[in-house]
């Protein structure tokens, strides 16, 4: 069956620089989540997206924008990179209708950004 | 503010034996609630979710239990097989809004002894 599917796995960039993730959901997943998850952490919640409008958002910086495209692949934009914004990305699809229990979200390999 | 808690880091059991791993929750929005698996450098996977109108859900090997007076979870995981290691987050969200976020605890350590 197909998952989640992010790139690249694995980005290196120096400070100041700008990066940029994409993730692929599961096919009819609408749903998209955002997580960042720095070493011996649990992952934080970035933000989320429902049928491509923002649903939820967590601690993101300003720095950090993401969007939900018509195809509902999503992209995450990092600029001004930081030392601190090193750490695996991990997003996430799911099926959601409003006014239903939330069903599991899936998640994909994630992508490990290491800025130097 | 941690709105879920895994008290126990780590957790060592003989292959074979019961595994039980607990989570605590404080906000009583929350309704739906996951397990997930993750091996380092990989992404979580899904093992298994329960719906606050339950108070349990089982799947072959994996049972969770919810006491929602409590405020507690647990995953039992029997017989636990050298396989079953890994880092194992319990997640919670609140269906009233689709998308929302799902917070995650900080994870327990689980080792399974041949």
């Amino acid at each position: 069956a197909a998952g989640v599917i992010q790139s690249p796995r694995h980005l290196i960039k120096e400070k100041r620089e700008t990066a940029t993730l994409k993730c692929y959901p599961i096919p009819r997943h609408d749903t998209v989540y955002w997580y960042q998850q720095g070493p011996g952490q649990d992952p934080q919640f970035l933000i989320s997206f429902y049928e491509k409008m923002q649903s939820d958002k967590g601690s993101i910086p300003d720095r950090f924008s993401a969007q939900q495209f018509s195809d509902y692949h999503s992209e995450l934009n990092m600029s001004s990179l930081e030392l601190g914004d090193s750490a695996l990305y991990f997003c996430a699809s799911s099926s959601n209708r409003a006014g239903t229990v939330n069903t599991e979200a899936f998640f994909g390999q994630g992508t490990r950004l290491t800025v130097v | 503010d941690q709105q879920v808690k895994q008290n126990s880091p780590s957790l060592s059991v003989q292959e074979g034996r019961i595994s039980i791993l607990n989570c605590d929750y404080t906000n009583s929005m929350f309704d739906y609630f996951l397990w997930y698996k993750k091996y380092p450098a990989e992404g979580p996977t899904f093992l298994i979710s329960i719906s606050s109108i339950k108070d349990k859900n089982e799947d072959g090997r994996f049972t969770v239990f919810l006491n929602k007076s409590a405020k507690h979870l647990s995953l039992h995981i029997v017989p636990s097989q050298p396989g079953d290691s890994a880092v194992y987050f319990c997640a919670a969200g609140a269906s009233e809004t689709s998308g929302s976020r799902l917070t995650f605890g900080e994870g327990t350590q689980l080792t399974v002894n041949p």
